[in-house]
């Protein structure tokens, strides 16, 4: 079993729909938890840390759920310039292990 | 600039030579962290660094594999006898450790390598 799982995708959704990934993991002793983006080519880029209470970032939501050892990102309103691949990222003391990503492709 | 930066962005090589790169960190950032890309994947962390000292190596860091950062500032990784499999999209990313775990690593643009 994977360290981090995530959905595979792609995801192709209209403009302005509402899309959700989601990512369980392995280590119940995980401290820390983050959505990346990474753009095709391009390095991976923070685009919000998760935390236990849930956080909303604008149109992002993430959600975490230690009990079942699982995150969510909920995108709303969807705009072109989202489209990317999504990778969730768990930390246990300084050892990031990143899943493997899903892909959002956002469609006129 | 005062992001992350890499040094080549490509390598092209011959399969058995050593190739080298090098990652300049964010200046007040004392961790370096090296790590390992290929198509589909997140990824893959090879090793990282506090300030000059070496804290941890993955598995997937052969013997082939070996990193340095000197002086606590910029980082080498070196691949020795480099092999097809090799190839991949080497990143570095640094943070500053703080009181809270898990700080924002923030990456530079990556070095993507082809062993022929």
């Amino acid at each position: 079993r994977k360290e981090v799982e995530q959905d595979p995708g792609p995801f192709n959704v209209p403009e302005g729909a509402t899309v959700a990934f989601n990512c369980t993991y392995s280590n119940s002793a995980s401290q820390s938890f983050f959505w990346y983006r990474q753009d095709c080519r391009k390095e991976p880029k923070l685009l919000m840390s998760v935390y236990s209470s849930g956080n909303e970032d604008g149109r992002f939501t993430a959600q975490l759920n230690r009990a079942s050892q699982y995150i969510s990102l909920l995108i709303r309103d969807s705009k072109l310039s989202d489209s990317a691949t999504y990778l969730c990222v768990v930390n246990y003391r300084s050892d990031m292990r990143f899943g493997a990503g899903t892909r959002l492709t956002v469609k006129p | 600039d005062t992001g992350v930066s890499q040094d080549p962005r490509h390598k092209i090589t011959k399969r058995g030579q050593n190739v080298t790169f090098r990652c300049d960190p964010i200046s007040e950032h004392n961790r370096l962290y090296w790590y390992r890309q290929t198509l589909g994947q997140g990824p893959e962390f090879l090793t990282y660094f506090q300030n000059e000292a070496q804290l941890e190596k993955s598995r997937l860091l052969s013997d082939r594999f070996s990193a340095e950062r000197p002086k606590g500032s910029f980082s080498t990784l070196e691949i020795q006898r480099t092999e097809q499999g090799d190839s991949a999209m080497y990143l570095c990313a640094s943070s500053y450790l703080g009181d809270l775990p898990g700080n924002e690593q923030f990456f530079g643009p990556g070095t993507r390598l082809t062993v022929l």
